[in-house]
């Protein structure tokens, strides 16, 4: 049983325009949830996190929107650039001791067209 | 300062065989982890350790051992491969709370 579950599988963007990939899960114990980025080639790269205690975390470009009663966070990474092409993945931990214990999304390939 | 470094990169393996994936950190984190990326499955948790002398399992443990008898050393065997074990493994650490890094990952083929 999947207890992340990502969306879109692939996703194409114009430079320019906002990338949005879409997570929800099962699990209320869960409370943090961190977007990792990956590279072909290469391991995945912590993006941005964000707890439960916040709605909406910005950092940069990428923004992460928290919905705690729809179980539901989401990635926007606003002004797409051809180098935002990679495979982001969605994530959630939670319990004492265990944002190390990461439960993955099943991954959204971005191509952003120049 | 080298992060997390995991041997070899790429490794073929005939059914049945056995080997050792080896990770090593140098950032003295007490917590590391195995992971496998299989398309379309995301990362799964195959085994993780809290602290030298202390192991777990994770999502899919079997077919794998772990030890860890160092902080900074958590290698990962195959006992027996099998072609189901074809994926890319990556290890992963960090401290509890922060941010978790991963290495560059093992490629590994069972034919």
């Amino acid at each position: 049983q999947q207890q992340v579950k990502q969306s879109p599988q692939s996703l194409i963007v114009q430079k320019g325009g906002i990338s949005i990939i879409n997570c929800a899960y099962e699990n209320t114990a869960f409370d943090y949830f961190p977007w990792y980025q990956q590279f072909p080639g290469k391991g995945p790269a912590l993006l941005i996190a964000i707890r439960p205690d916040v709605s909406e975390k910005k950092e940069g470009r990428f923004t992460i929107s928290f919905n705690k009663s729809a179980k539901q966070f989401s990635l926007h990474i606003m002004d797409s650039q051809p180098g935002d092409s990679a495979t982001y993945f969605c994530a959630a931990a939670g319990g004492k001791d265990s944002s190390y214990k990461l439960i993955f999304g099943s991954g959204t390939r971005l191509l952003v067209r120049p | 300062n080298a992060g997390v470094t995991q041997t070899p990169k790429f490794q073929v393996l005939k059914t049945g065989q056995s080997m050792t994936l080896q990770c090593a950190q140098d950032m003295n984190h007490e917590y590391m982890s195995w992971y496998r990326q299989d398309p379309g499955m995301g990362l799964r948790l195959i085994h993780y350790s809290v602290g030298a002398g202390i192991t777990d399992q994770g999502e899919v443990p079997n077919g794998y051992n772990v030890s860890r008898s160092t902080t900074e050393d958590f290698p990962l065997r195959l006992l027996s491969a099998a072609p189901s074990q074809t994926s890319v493994y990556f290890c992963a650490s960090g401290r509890s709370g922060n941010t978790i890094y991963f290495g560059e990952g093992s490629w590994l083929t069972v034919v």
